[in-house]
């Protein structure tokens, strides 16, 4: 059971937009950042967004992050096949004096 | 190129105990903390803990499920991050991946670490199996 709430799968066809979403408490995403990572078949996750909205160094501007209250979301627009990986959220848990992650989703291209 | 490349991960049987590493390149390990992460066998990633920076007290924290078992460790000299891991059981089976991230703690006493755990190594192996 993950401290942070993801839906397990999504799904869109290539060229389009979609959200996945990412649903804490107030010890961890109501009162820290959030941080999307990807994680590729068979590779190591690679850090996506950071600081709720921002791109690290050659993530594409097709990916962005929001944050409202206890919730997050990540938003990919123009969909491609490579996208399709599982998308994980995380943040610091103030009451775990740890970080949490989400269950992760994995995001098929149609 | 800034790297992490873990190392130490074997076919261990329950109880036992094996120490992983994680050497770093690239920067300046002394200025981070360093997290361990593991994902077991089709599953998501768990946070196991993390040692911090000198500057922050070099002082550790656990998840729940590995605290009195795990223990992480750092060599800023040899810029060596590792986690040692006693009375191994089967639901430590995982891929143990090594983190950095670049924390400070506020006025307040809370963490922040604004860039997260930007980089990962490519991690390694624990099988946990009679």
């Amino acid at each position: 059971q993950s401290v942070l709430t993801q839906p397990p799968s999504a799904s869109a066809t290539p060229g389009h937009r979609v959200t996945i979403s990412c649903s804490g408490s107030s010890s961890n995403i109501g009162s820290n950042y959030v941080y999307w990572y990807q994680q590729l078949p068979g590779t190591a996750p690679k850090l996506l967004i950071f600081a709720n909205n921002q791109r690290p160094s050659g993530v594409p501007d097709r990916f962005s992050g929001s944050k409202s209250g206890t919730s997050a979301s990540l938003a990919i627009s123009g969909l491609r096949s490579e996208d399709e990986a599982d998308y994980y959220c995380a943040a610091w848990d103030d009451s775990l004096s740890g970080w949490v992650f989400g269950g992760g989703t994995k995001l098929t291209v149609l | 190129e800034v790297r992490l490349v873990e190392s130490g991960g074997d076919l261990v049987q329950p109880g036992r105990s094996l120490r992983l590493s994680c050497t770093s390149s690239g920067f300046s390990f002394d200025e981070y903390a360093m997290s361990w992460v593991r994902q077991a066998p089709g599953k998501g990633l768990e946070w196991v803990g993390f040692i911090r920076s000198k500057p922050f007290g070099g002082t550790t924290e656990y998840a729940a499920s590995v605290k009195g078992r795990f223990t992480i460790s750092r060599d800023d000299s040899k810029s060596i991050a590792y986690l040692q891991m006693n009375s191994l059981k089967s639901d430590d089976t995982a891929v143990y991946y090594c983190t950095r991230e670049e924390g400070y703690y506020d006025s307040r006493g809370y963490y922040h670490a604004p860039s997260g755990m930007d980089v990962w190594g490519q991690g390694t192996t624990v099988t946990v199996s009679s």
